[in-house]
Order: structure tokens, then C-alpha cells, then sequence
């Protein structure tokens, strides 16, 4: 079957930097997307990573690594603003998204 | 991008009514989710809206419980019907605005309480 693994709920420190896991197995691979979704709300798109290395965007950065079906997301200098879950998600050989179950980032002061 | 609008963006309703929901698209897509989030859990996907034709249900859901219509390119509508308790989640309109290889993005979501 298709699976994808994600931490259920993580706390970090308000100014550090929390890197969050995804591991997948999936029949096919067309991309990793990472997604936020605050609290209430629709999830909105970080990033895609379709090749390995990292991918860099201002505080977020995500990398793959599809030998290992594995990726990370990595949030910089953590503001209040960043308590929400993200989603991991894979697009397998159909082209479908399969999710991960999301992992709740807690920030304290 | 896409800019995706969701009617009603909440409701209440009581067991055995059915309930639709419209999704709007600022600009002609490719492709149109349906999915369902229930409370704490990840997202479900429930159908694809094909133009033109009968939509494409996911392991689970069943054309009866939620009819789609796709009349278009820009809409989509999902109705749940026959609703009961279980029935109350988000249902979030989502779509690709490209090809295959596009970003998904998602409408604000319906919420729904079934009483």
C-alpha cells in the first residue's frame, strides 16, 4: 500500500528552528509537496521538491532524497505565527496526491 | 495560481436534509477535487470532478451519497445528501490549475455541522 509518515505533533522554541520528517513509500513518485494549515483553515502551499537536494524560500527550506523516500521540512527563526500542522504530500505515477496525517507544530515564547 | 471561492462557507444542518456546496475558480482549471477533513484528521480525497462527465470516486464514496456536477471549466458543485452526524467535517474544493505537474490549491472550505 501507500504510506506516508510524519511526526503527529512537535514543539519548538519561538527564534529557533525545527526540522520537520516525512518518510514515503508510494507506487510511483511525481514530487513531494509541503503544505500549512492553520488551525480553521485550508492548507496553502509551501513547497515542491521533484529532485533531490534542497530547496530554499526565505525562513522555510525542504528537502528530498527519492533513494531514501525521504524529506524534510526545515522552518528558520520561528514566530508565533508558525503554530500550525503541515502537511506532507506525494504525487504517486497516477498523478494523485497522497497525504501524510500532518504534524501539529506547537510554538512557545 | 487560483483564486477558489466555497458557498456556504459553514452551516448547520439537521439529519436526513442534503446540503450543496459550490466551488468558484477565478480562471479555467485543469482539474477539481473534492475533499473531506474531519476534525484533527488529514485530508480525504473523495472524488475528482471531470467536465463534462460522471466524476471519479475514491475508495469509499459513493456517487448517491455525494453527486458532483461539473458544468464547466470555472464550477463544481458537491452535495452531501442524506446527511447524518457522521457527515460533519470540511469539505474543501481544490484544484490544478495546470497540468500534471501544477501546484494544487485549495478554497477556504466549507464547514459542516450535522445535527
Amino acid at each position: 500500500g501507500q504510506n506516508i509518515d510524519q511526526p503527529t505533533e512537535m514543539t519548538a522554541t519561538e527564534g529557533a528552528i525545527v526540522q520537520i520528517n516525512c518518510t514515503y513509500q508510494t507506487s510511483g513518485f511525481n514530487g513531494l509537496f509541503w503544505y500549512q494549515q492553520h488551525a480553521g483553515e485550508a492548507p496553502t502551499f509551501l513547497s515542491y521538491n521533484v529532485l533531490d537536494g534542497l530547496e530554499e524560500k526565505g525562513r522555510f527550506s525542504s528537502f528530498l532524497s527519492r533513494s531514501k523516500g525521504y524529506s524534510y521540512l526545515l522552518l528558520k527563526e520561528l514566530q508565533m505565527k508558525d503554530s500550525a500542522s503541515y502537511l506532507c504530500a506525494v504525487k504517486d505515477s497516477n498523478y494523485q496526491l497522497i497525504w501524510g496525517a500532518g504534524t501539529k507544530l506547537i510554538i512557545k515564547p | 495560481s487560483a483564486v477558489i471561492s466555497q458557498k456556504p462557507s459553514r452551516d448547520i444542518c439537521q439529519r436526513g436534509t442534503s446540503l450543496t456546496i459550490q466551488c468558484q475558480v477565478d480562471s479555467q482549471v485543469t482539474m477539481m477535487f473534492w475533499y473531506r477533513q474531519q476534525p484533527g484528521q488529514s485530508l480525504t480525497l473523495i472524488a475528482t470532478a471531470n467536465q463534462g462527465s460522471e466524476a471519479t470516486y475514491e475508495s469509499g464514496f459513493v456517487i448517491d451519497k455525494f453527486p458532483i456536477s461539473r458544468p464547466n471549466l470555472t464550477f463544481s458543485t458537491l452535495t452531501v445528501s442524506n446527511m447524518s452526524p457522521e457527515d460533519s467535517s470540511i469539505y474543501l474544493c481544490s484544484v490544478l490549475p495546470g497540468g500534471e505537474w501544477e501546484t494544487q490549491y485549495f478554497g477556504p472550505g466549507t464547514r459542516l455541522l450535522v445535527l
